[in-house]
């Protein structure tokens, strides 16, 4: 069974700060991990990745797949109070199109 | 407008009643998802369909059923309410691009309780 654990549960930062957030997954046939953003309301898009190394940006978010140690990190630099959120990781595998997810990591941002 | 929607929003119902919750997309998007969530366990999913004849149980399906009575439309159905069927319920919809993976699109989510 697929596995994807997030850590930590939750943390709070003041702004400005620089977080960091983990995800590991244990998938059989991995295809590609994804970070999203939830705030009070559905789940959006942040980021996919497929290969190793990669590093994906958007803005102050960034993130990184490790395929060998089976994890990524989620990184969030200067953050602001917008930032406070659930950040939710999950992994696809090839040939079942389907997302497992983590159970979330809580950060809150205070000013 | 939203791509995804659904209704009701908030829904308070009794043990045993019967539950139907509606999803809709303009995105055109063949695939189409339930999960549910729940606090300290993340999304999981409670069935798949990727098109309109085709429909899967994913990884808590006890309880629950689904009609995909269109592309754009997929719904679920919860036969008899019990207490621990209490969550929020998110339909999301994806498309194959390729063969790369797909993103989901999530609707706003429904707040069920039973009480």
């Amino acid at each position: 069974e697929d596995k994807v654990v997030q850590s930590p549960l939750s943390l709070v930062v003041h702004e400005g700060d620089t977080v960091t957030l983990n995800c590991s997954y244990e998938v059989t046939n991995f295809r590609s991990l994804l970070w999203y953003k939830q705030e009070k309301k559905a789940p959006t898009f942040l980021f996919m990745l497929t290969s190793s190394g990669i590093e994906k940006k958007s803005g102050r978010l960034s993130s990184i797949l490790d395929k060998k140690e089976l994890f990524s990190i989620l990184n969030i630099t200067a953050t602001q109070t917008g930032d406070s959120a659930v950040y939710l990781c999950a992994v696809e595998p090839i040939n079942d199109y389907k997302l497992s997810f983590g159970a979330g990591t809580t950060v809150t941002v205070r000013a | 407008d939203a791509d995804v929607t659904q209704t009701p929003r908030n829904r308070i119902t009794k043990t045993g009643k019967r539950i139907m919750l509606e999803c809709s997309q303009t995105k055109g998007h063949d695939r189409m998802y339930w999960y549910r969530q729940d606090p300290g366990l993340g999304l999981r999913l409670i069935y798949y369909s990727f098109d309109v004849k085709d429909i899967n149980k994913g990884e808590i399906s006890d309880g629950y059923s689904v009609s995909r009575q269109a592309q754009a439309k997929f719904s679920l159905s919860l036969e008899s309410a019990i207490p621990n069927q209490t969550a929020l319920y998110f339909c999301a919809t994806s498309d194959l691009l390729g063969v790369s993976t797909d993103t989901q699109y999530f609707g706003p989510g429904t707040r069920l309780t039973v009480l």
